[in-house]
């Protein structure tokens, strides 16, 4: 059974940083693309970034590019996203992501349980 | 960067009625949408990709259809547990890939 456990969420101070975590089991971890999306509160999903299989290929939305990074350790079956310079508008549920391929193909077949982001000072 | 639309924003039927949801892309997506489902306090859930294929595990009272433009999910009978959240999303021209802002069906 694909497990996703997601976490490092909690208070971020404006233009601080957080670490998320999502560790992952039950699958070849290093066979699949991976994905952060993320729910601010009441509102809809916002795709943020995306992974390869063996991170060589990494994608940003517009919103975070230049901020956040992700990156995964295959060796731990490990996805991470590093969150710099944190802005209020970053207040959300994150969620890592499965995709079913190698590459990307924007569709998650599995979800972790989400962890929550709040940026406030 | 492809803009999806969902209507209605909410649809108020009854357990048994069939239910029809919308999507709409601002420019054509061919056949690369997905929908998933997302219930309270729950992550969302895969239910159908390439418009019309149903993910491992779903019911198939759950169907997709559509393609360029114009997307329908339908629900034929509802269950209980189907009154959640559901949204579209593409990933025809990425990135970005989008959602929509998704439609609520209630219990009326």
């Amino acid at each position: 059974e694909v497990q996703l456990l997601d976490s490092g969420g909690g208070l971020g101070q404006p233009g601080g940083s957080l670490r998320l975590s999502c560790a992952a089991s039950g699958f070849v971890f290093s066979n699949y693309a991976m994905a952060w999306v993320r729910q601010a509160p009441g509102k809809g999903l916002e795709w943020v970034s995306t992974i390869s299989s063996r991170g060589g290929s990494t994608y940003y939305a517009d919103s975070v590019k230049g901020r956040f990074t992700i990156s995964r350790d295959n060796s731990k079956n490990t996805l991470f996203l590093q969150m710099n310079s944190l802005r209020v508008e970053d207040t959300a549920v994150y969620y890592c992501a499965k995709d079913p391929y190698y590459e990307s193909t924007g569709y998650y077949t599995d979800w972790g349980q989400g962890t929550l982001v709040t940026v406030s000072s | 960067e492809i803009v999806l639309t969902q209507s209605p924003a909410t649809l108020s039927l009854s357990p048994g009625e069939r239910a029809t949801l919308s999507c709409r892309a601002s420019q054509s997506v061919s056949t690369y949408l997905a929908w998933y489902q997302q219930r309270p306090g729950q992550a969302p859930r895969l239910l159908i990709y390439d418009a019309t294929n149903r993910a491992t595990g779903i019911p198939a009272r759950f169907s997709g259809s559509g393609s360029g433009t114009d997307f329908t999910l339908t629900i034929s009978s509802l269950e209980p547990e189907d009154f959640a959240v559901y949204y579209c999303q593409q990933r025809s021209d990425w990135p970005p890939f989008t959602f929509g802002q998704g439609t609520k069906v209630e219990i009326k």
